[in-house]
C-alpha cells in the first residue's frame, strides 16, 4: 500500500525558513517523480513543484521559484521542500503527491500524503 | 503558463442527479488532465487521469470525457459521498495548472 506521510509544518515568522519532509513508502520511490501541491486556507489547490526520480530535473511555480527547493534521497525514500524567505501568502496546508506513471517527468497524481500545515505570521 | 477554467465554481444537486463540471484549457493540452475530488479536511483523490480512463476502485458513475481544450467531468447518478468539491489538473507542461475548483452541494 502506498503511504505518503507529510511533516514539518510550523508556525513561522515572515522571513523565515523551514523545512518539509515527506515519507513514502509501498512503491519504488526513486522510479516516480514527486511532488508539492499546497492549499491556502479556504482556497483552491495549487501547484508547487515536482522532481524527477534521479533528482536531475526540478519544476517550480513562479510563485516560489527563487525562494523554495526541492529535493529528494531515493536512499531514505523521503522527499523534502526548502522554504525560504517565507510570506504571508505561503501559509496553506502542504501536499506531496506521486506520480502516476514511472520514469516519466509527466502525469497526474496518483496518491497524497494527508498534508501539513504551514502558518507564516508574526 | 496554461490556464484552466473551471465551471461552475458551485453547484446544488440532489441524490440521484447527474451533474457535469467543465474544464476549459487555454490551449491544446492533448488527454492530459485529471480530476480530482476533496472533501472537508482530506488530502484530493483522482477519479479519472488522461482524460477519460478511471482511476481503479473509483466507482464508475464517475466517467471522463475531452481533448485538445474542452473537458468534463460526469457524475451518472449522485451519491451522498459525492458531495465534495472538484478540481481538474493539468498535467501536459509546467507549470501544472489546477482549475477553480467545483464545489457540489446537497439541493
Amino acid at each position: 500500500e502506498v503511504q505518503l506521510v507529510e511533516s514539518g509544518g510550523v508556525l513561522v515568522q515572515p522571513g523565515g525558513s523551514l523545512r518539509l519532509s515527506c515519507a513514502a513508502s509501498g512503491f519504488t520511490f526513486s522510479s516516480y517523480v514527486m511532488s508539492w501541491v499546497r492549499q491556502a486556507p479556504g482556497k483552491g489547490l495549487e501547484w508547487v513543484s515536482t522532481i524527477s526520480g534521479s533528482s536531475s530535473s526540478t519544476y517550480y511555480a513562479d510563485s516560489v521559484k527563487g525562494r523554495f527547493t526541492i529535493s529528494r534521497d531515493n536512499s531514505k525514500n523521503t522527499l523534502y521542500l526548502q522554504m525560504n524567505s517565507l510570506r504571508a501568502e505561503d501559509t496553506a496546508v502542504y501536499f506531496c503527491a506521486k506520480g502516476g506513471y514511472s520514469g516519466s517527468l509527466y502525469g497526474y497524481f496518483d496518491h497524497w500524503g494527508q498534508g501539513t500545515l504551514v502558518t507564516v505570521s508574526s | 503558463a496554461i490556464q484552466m477554467t473551471q465551471s461552475p465554481s458551485s453547484l446544488s444537486a440532489s441524490v440521484g442527479d447527474r451533474v457535469t463540471i467543465t474544464c476549459r484549457a487555454s490551449q491544446g493540452i492533448g488527454n492530459d488532465l485529471g480530476w480530482y475530488q476533496q472533501k472537508p479536511g482530506e488530502a484530493p483523490k483522482l477519479l479519472i487521469y488522461a482524460a477519460s480512463s478511471l482511476q481503479s476502485g473509483v466507482p464508475s458513475r464517475f466517467s471522463g470525457s475531452g481533448s485538445g481544450t474542452d473537458f468534463t467531468l460526469t457524475i451518472s447518478s449522485l451519491q451522498p459521498e459525492d458531495f465534495a468539491t472538484y478540481y481538474c489538473l493539468q498535467d501536459y507542461n509546467y507549470p501544472y495548472t489546477f482549475g477553480q475548483g467545483t464545489k457540489l452541494e446537497i439541493k
